[in-house]
């Protein structure tokens, strides 16, 4: 139990387009989701908190309007990054916590997604 | 601004060694201390400690946490080749409006070489 998904695993876009990143709960539901970015050799960041139904909260430094994010069901949330560029290169995490627990461990991390932006 | 920091931040050593990872933090509304081990995809849950002195154990991994100096450890003994990966230690602390927050270290590398 508690898998979460991220799709696509690996993209490859050029600079200026948009590039659309899925994070599934497949077996609970998630009130909140957490986005993070990890650069080579760097910790993974925090960039926003997502609650099911209403605006997500972003980090200090984090453009809302770059970085959208929607978390429309209990199972679902996406982040799009607009007018992708070079820098924003990482790879990107999402980790859902279980509605049904409350333990802090309980945040489940899905497997990341490779974004080059050429 | 909460900081978690690890040490050391790379780490080489022999099949058999034993090895201690440090984290030291420092944050408010602390809530619990969180050890994942990273390779090449996301961060796989180890431990989670919220009580002093009191040793998490799961076969050769162990970590203790001291709230009242504010680090951790984690202890790998025996250590092998399948023991090499960023060893990342997080603090969940409450942010405000109900919602917990994960601050992240930037890890530990552990090369385990035969």
């Amino acid at each position: 139990g508690a898998v979460v998904s991220q799709h696509p695993s690996r993209v490859i876009c050029k600079s200026g387009t948009s590039v659309k990143i899925e994070c599934r709960s497949l077996d609970f539901q998630a009130t909140t989701m957490f986005w993070y970015r990890q650069f080579p050799k760097q910790s993974l960041m925090l960039m926003a908190t997502s609650n099911e139904g209403s605006k997500a909260t972003y980090e200090q430094g984090v453009e809302k309007d770059k970085f959208l994010i929607n978390h429309a069901s209990l199972t679902l949330s996406t982040l799009t990054v607009t007018s992708a560029h070079p820098e924003d290169s990482s790879f990107y995490i999402c980790s859902a916590r279980d509605r049904q627990k409350v333990a802090p461990y309980e945040q489940y991390f899905g497997p990341g997604t490779r974004l080059t932006v050429t | 601004e909460d900081k978690v920091v690890q040490s050391p931040l790379s780490l080489v050593v022999h099949e058999g060694d034993t090895v201690t990872l440090n984290c030291s933090y420092e944050v408010t509304n602390f809530r619990s201390l969180l050890w994942y081990k990273q390779e090449k995809k996301a961060p796989t849950f180890l431990f989670m400690l919220t009580s002093s002195g009191i040793e998490k154990k799961s076969g050769r991994l162990s970590s203790i946490l001291d709230k009242k100096e504010l680090f951790s450890i984690l202890n790998i003994t025996a250590t092998q080749t399948g023991d090499s990966a960023v060893y990342l230690c997080a603090v969940e602390a409450y942010s405000g409006a109900g919602s917990y927050q994960l601050t992240f270290g930037k890890g530990t590398k552990l090369s385990v070489i035969p």
